[in-house]
Order: structure tokens, then C-alpha cells, then sequence
């Protein structure tokens, strides 16, 4: 089936250095979405973008965090400065249209700031 | 708010029996369910969806049925299989804010020999 790919899978980092995650979405796919799992605890949504834009973010999605696809590459979550409540794993997820419609995941990346 | 509730989180079953993971939701809004499976160290990847009440749905031997007079959408297969661990997560996508997932805490099922 449809595959997003996520890089790195891992990344360690000291407190408020930057981090970017990348996504490689789904080639004809035009929704986006970041997704944050706490070790033990379930997914929470961070943001979905379409069309170069933000559409939604949660209260998760604090000011250091931003997003971007630039040139139709990487969909991108960078976190300037670090928090040690940073560390998680971040899903990126796709989709073709939004709405109803089924959203494809990548594997994660592990993020541990220390 | 808006709500997945899934009241195990670990399902331990011997290989050949059957399973009903639990999936209750809360919303105001017409509710679209979705089950997707994640096995250690891979991505999520959907297993069921389903909007229309009362229909059950397929896939891999899995199924389910969306109820909306008790607001469940429980996970069942007739016969688990060793392949069949992993983590299971119900999660609901509704009209209100688009398209954003609410997942619920995730049953881990773990199947022995």
C-alpha cells in the first residue's frame, strides 16, 4: 500500500538545540499531519497543513514548533528551542483528500532531547 | 470533548480464540471510526473504517460494526493468529474540525502459541 517514509528514525539532541523531522508523504497526496505519542500514552494530533498552510493545530503545538513543505519536498516539523517534553515519537501522517478520508502513516522518529 | 475510550490495554490470548477489543467514542458530530494496527516498531497502518450504522466491516479476518445508539465500535476476529500481536488503536475523525484523529489509549494484543 501507499508509503510514507520518515527520517531520521531516530535522533537524540541536547535541550534547546533545533531539531527538524522529515516526512516523505505520499507521492499525489495534499493533506499533511504531525502526530505526538508520549511513551505509554496514545497519539495526539499537532497540526494538519494543506495548500502551503496551517489548517488546524492543537494545544500541543507550542510556539517553538512550525511546519513546513517547501517546493513540494519534505513535509517538516522543526522545534526551536528543545524541551525535554520534546521527547516522544512524531508520526507524520497523509492523506489524498481531507475530511473522512484515510490517513497513511510513516514509522515514527524518536526523538529524546536531553 | 470529544472521545475514544478503549478499556484494555492488554489482551493476552492463546492462538485459535476469538477477541473483541473494546472501542467506545464521544462526539456531538456524525463520527467516522477507524482501526488501525501497529506492529513493534512499524507505522500504524488502517485496518477498518466505518461511518454507516449498524453495517459491519471486514478486512484480514477482523471486523466490526459501527453502533451509534451505544457509540461502539468494537474490534472482533474468530481465531487470533501469532501474527495477529500488536498494538491496536481505535480512533474517530469527525465532521466538526475537519480531519484530525483522536485516538484512544491503544489495546496491546498479544498472542501465545
Amino acid at each position: 500500500g501507499p508509503k510514507v517514509l520518515q527520517i531520521p528514525s531516530h535522533q537524540i539532541i541536547d535541550m534547546g538545540q533545533m531539531v527538524t523531522l522529515n516526512c516523505d508523504p505520499v507521492s499525489n497526496h495534499l493533506y499533511f499531519y504531525w502526530y505526538k505519542q508520549i511513551l505509554g500514552q496514545q497519539m495526539e494530533f499537532l497540526v494538519n497543513f494543506y495548500n502551503g498552510k496551517v489548517m488546524e493545530k492543537s494545544k500541543l503545538f507550542k510556539d517553538q514548533f512550525s511546519v513546513e513543505r517547501p517546493d513540494g519536498s519534505y513535509f517538516t516539523l522543526k522545534i526551536q528551542p528543545t524541551a525535554l517534553e520534546d521527547s516522544a515519537v512524531y508520526f507524520c501522517a497523509s492523506s489524498s483528500t481531507g475530511g473522512m478520508y484515510t490517513q497513511y502513516f510513516g514509522p515514527g522518529t524518536r526523538l529524546l532531547v536531553l | 470533548g470529544d472521545s475514544v475510550t478503549q478499556t484494555e490495554g492488554l489482551v493476552t490470548l492463546t492462538k485459535g480464540l476469538p477477541v473483541m477489543l473494546n472501542c467506545t467514542y464521544q462526539t456531538t458530530y456524525s463520527p467516522f471510526l477507524f482501526w488501525y494496527v501497529q506492529h513493534l516498531n512499524e507505522a500504524p497502518k488502517l485496518l477498518l473504517k466505518s461511518s454507516t450504522d449498524n453495517k459491519r466491516t471486514e478486512h484480514q479476518g477482523f471486523y466490526a460494526t459501527l453502533h451509534k445508539s451505544s457509540s461502539s465500535f468494537h474490534l472482533q476476529k474468530s481465531s487470533v493468529q501469532l501474527s495477529d500481536s500488536a498494538l491496536y488503536f481505535c480512533a474517530l475523525i469527525y465532521g466538526g474540525s475537519g480531519n484530525k484523529l483522536i485516538f484512544g489509549t491503544g489495546t496491546l494484543l498479544s498472542v501465545k502459541p
